[in-house]
């Protein structure tokens, strides 16, 4: 019974690279949340989605970033053109139902260092 | 954003108690979760509380008081293992995301 999946666990990038974070939900959840995590800070929202579909991407800056849910594959979350503020931990977590008054089960994040 | 606050850091040692507060805006709340982080893992479940009182688990337990937007984890007879991030984290009604403090780093010293 695995849990969220995440790869990779770390990845280096240089200043203006493309940065693609993917994430296998659990078994049988079709919910997925991407956070991020800054050193010193907490998780910040980035992005819901359902299979195929972006539900809330508020917490997801307007450039650069983009998330996709295929119906087929992992979760992704792709950074193009990184900067150094972009380096942080990147946290994929996954429930059953959506709304937030269902646990969230996390992955064990990918941790972005741009160079 | 919602203010979910919690202290930076504490120390406690080996058998002692502990207790983590936590407060939040009341307005749309919904429920609040309890998440512990080792450093460089992911955060794991440890409790959820919807209604106002004490949910016990073992060495851990979580209070509630909905109408002061507080909460507090309390870890009991505590263990080297317990060192770790201890995350507040506030689901508000019609939002499907939880907002986070910025985490409790507990140290436990022999």
């Amino acid at each position: 019974n695995a849990g969220v999946m995440q790869n990779p666990r770390h990845l280096v990038r240089r200043r203006g690279q493309e940065a693609r974070l993917r994430c296998s939900p659990m078994k049988g959840h079709s919910h997925v949340y991407w956070y991020r995590q800054l050193p010193e800070e907490g998780l910040k929202f980035m992005v819901y989605l359902q299979k195929e579909n972006i539900i809330d991407e508020s917490g997801m800056p307007k450039e650069r970033f983009s998330a996709e849910f295929p119906k087929e594959g992992p979760s992704i979350l792709r950074i193009q053109q990184v900067v150094r503020g972009d380096s942080a931990a990147y946290f994929c977590a996954s429930s059953p139902r959506g709304g937030a008054d269902n646990e969230q089960f996390f992955g064990p994040g990918t941790r972005l260092t741009v160079l | 954003g919602q203010n979910i606050d919690q202290p930076t850091e504490m120390t406690a040692t080996e058998g002692a108690i502990v207790q983590i507060n936590c407060t939040y805006q009341t307005s749309g709340f919904n429920g609040l979760f309890w998440y512990q982080q080792h450093a460089g893992e992911a955060p794991t479940f440890l409790s959820y509380n919807v209604l106002d009182g004490l949910e016990e688990k073992g060495r851990f337990s979580s209070f509630l008081s909905r109408s002061k937007g507080y909460s507090y984890l309390l870890l009991k007879e505590l263990q080297m293992k317990d060192s770790a991030s201890y995350l507040c984290a506030v689901g508000f009604s019609n939002d499907y995301k939880l907002s986070f403090g910025a985490g409790t780093t507990v140290t436990v010293r022999a």
